[in-house]
């Protein structure tokens, strides 16, 4: 079956420190990902999605970055951190191929806070 | 473009009470339509899930909900709030027809339950 990891699960960072969040899937290949952000009263922001290695669509202007260097790894990156980014980070992935309405799993996330 | 608008960030019922947390969608083609539930410092469940079967959708818990096509609606209910029912959730909305299956989230409604 088709797991979500991610690490790290928490971390706190410095303003202007740089950031990296990995997102591993097994049991799947060439899904499409997702970055989420759920920050308070936002509810869940999607950030960028992949259809394939080095194919990255952003959705919102930021400081941040994605990369897919492997098929089933999904980096989320900046150079400096805001305040702004502070919040809970989610990977995402469909489970199943080729049909509409596929559910999307979620990984466990990771707790980031900018201090 | 796609979205999803829940109304009501924060929903309060008794227990034992009626549960009807709100979502309206926008869409211009058919849509496939999900709820997910997220307990607090855990990741997101699926609840249920509309993939153009059925209109009226049961999921896990005793919550189920229902396509409205012509009140681009799907709000979901469960007859009898439990006091386990307390946690944040989400609406979402999906496209598949781009071949990129973009998962659209609402901002979320939190609801506690009364004793």
């Amino acid at each position: 079956s088709q797991t979500i990891h991610q690490w790290p699960a928490t971390l706190v960072q410095p303003v202007g420190s740089p950031l990296s969040l990995e997102c591993t899937v097994e049991g799947t290949s060439n899904p499409n990902l997702y970055w989420y952000r759920q920050a308070a009263g936002r509810g869940l922001q999607l950030l960028f999605y992949s259809v394939g290695i080095g194919q990255i669509s952003s959705e919102v202007p930021q400081n941040l970055s994605a990369s897919r260097p492997q098929d089933r790894q999904f980096i989320l990156s900046s150079k400096k951190l805001l305040l702004s980014d502070s919040g809970f980070y989610l990977c995402a992935c469909p489970r199943g191929q080729g049909a509409n309405g596929n559910t999307i799993y979620f990984g466990e996330g990771s707790w980031l806070t900018v201090v | 473009a796609q979205s999803v608008t829940q109304l009501g960030s924060h929903v309060s019922v008794s227990e034992g009470a009626l549960v009807l947390l709100r979502c309206n969608y926008s869409s211009s083609v058919p849509p496939y339509l999900f709820w997910y539930v997220q307990y607090p410092n855990q990741g997101l469940q699926l609840l249920l899930k509309y993939t153009s079967a059925a209109t009226l959708v049961k999921g896990i818990n005793g919550f189920e909900a229902e396509f409205k096509k012509s009140e681009t609606s799907f709000h979901l209910t469960k007859p009898s709030a439990h006091m386990s029912d307390a946690a944040e959730y989400f609406c979402a909305v999906s496209d598949g027809t781009s071949g990129t299956y973009k998962y659209i989230f609402g901002t979320g409604t939190r609801l506690k339950v009364l004793a």
